[in-house]
Order: C-alpha cells, then structure tokens, then sequence
C-alpha cells in the first residue's frame, strides 16, 4: 500500500512563512491532499492538488509537487497563531485516502 | 450547508464491552467512510459505502467490527467486543460520488478501560 512519510514538529514565528513538507510512495497516485486537524476536532481539508499540476495557489496557501521525486510540500505565507494545528499530507489513486502521521506547527509570537 | 455530524463525541467503555457510533453525511453526498485515528497517527481507512453498499472494507476487524448504511444516508459502526488497543478516535467522512474531496466530521473519541 501506499506510505506517506511527513516530519513530526515545526515551529514558526508569526508572520514568518511555514514549510511543510511530505513524501509518498505510489507513484500512481492521482490526487494529494492537505488537512489541518485543531484540538478535538475533525480533519478540515485545506487544499489538494491534481497530480499533473506542479503547483496550486490558494490565498496564503501555496501547494507545490514534484511528482518525480514524490515530494510534496505546503507553504503558509503570513503564519497566524490560528495556524497552530496538526497538519496530514494525504494520497490517493482509488478514492481511498493514505495519511502521513501529521506535522505539529507550532506558530510562536 | 451543514457538515458531517457524528455522535457520540465522547465514550468509555470496558473491555469487551459493546459500543456504536453513528454518522450523518453531507446530504446529497452518496460515499460514505469510517477512519480509525490512533493517538499520534494519521487516520486510516476502515470502510467505505457507495450510498448503502460496501466498496471496501479489507481493513475492517470483521471479528468485532461491523458497519452498516441502511437508506444510503446515516451509517453506524459497532465495536463488539472491545479491546484496549480500540481506542481511538472513529471519524467520519463523506464525499459526492466520484469526487476526490472527503469532507470529515468532528470523531468519536473512545476510550477502552
């Protein structure tokens, strides 16, 4: 099955830009995501990104992918303190979902 | 438009007890999936209905889980008996059929004593 690997911790200034950053292994897979989960609460999808696209801009949100090397990355311009969140990576080719093991950010004053 | 709705949000139970959680999708939404998120991982996929049939469940325990979407809308999911290692949070999440974008509700927290 697929695997989705993503570090575990950032911790970013506010104001300074965020860089998450994922890798994943099924190079059939047609669509990669990215979640923010906050406290007790569900996943909310952020944006995703078709896998003949290289890059998805969405306000302070930029996705880029390079599908060569199955890496997957998200960029969060102006981080907030609203920001602070558990954030998945996730693929897929089948409809069927694979998640990283989220990355912590931590957003500091 | 309002989102998934789960409940309960909370629940302890003992080992070997019994426990249900039950789910009410996005309306109009026809695909239907219960995820299994352990404490400190990413969730993982344990069924999924297309409006009331199974299209996947090869990663459901079917010894002590089952699942079920009678009507093709609300969907329930039952632990029986349950273990210390169930204890997780159950989300779920829907989608329009044939369409990538899964929205989640906001989880079952369970607790297996």
């Amino acid at each position: 099955g697929e695997d989705v690997e993503q570090s575990l911790f950032l911790s970013v200034r506010e104001g300074d830009s965020s860089v998450i950053n994922c890798t994943y292994t099924d190079s059939s897979s047609t669509y990669l995501y990215w979640y923010k989960q906050e406290p007790g609460a569900g996943l909310q999808l952020l944006t995703y990104i078709f896998s003949n696209m290289d890059m998805k801009q969405d306000q302070r949100l930029t996705v880029l992918l390079n599908k060569k090397d199955k890496h997957l990355s998200l960029r969060i311009a102006d981080t907030q303190t609203g920001d602070s969140a558990i954030y998945f990576c996730a693929a897929t080719n089948d409809y069927k979902l694979s998640f990283g093991a989220g990355t912590t950010v931590t957003v500091r004053a | 438009e309002a989102g998934v709705a789960q409940s309960p949000r909370y629940k302890i139970i003992e080992k070997r007890q019994s426990v249900a959680f039950w789910c009410n999708p996005i309306s109009g939404h026809a695909t239907l999936y219960w995820y299994q998120q352990i404490l400190g991982q990413g969730p993982k996929l344990l069924i999924q209905f297309q409006n009331n049939g199974v299209v996947d469940d090869s990663q459901l325990p079917k010894d002590r889980f089952s699942a079920e979407r009678l009507k093709g809308v609300d969907s329930t999911l039952k632990i029986q008996p349950a273990k210390l290692e169930d204890s997780a949070v159950y989300l779920c999440a829907s989608s329009l059929m044939g369409n990538y974008e899964q929205y989640f509700g906001p989880g079952t927290r369970l607790t297996v004593t």
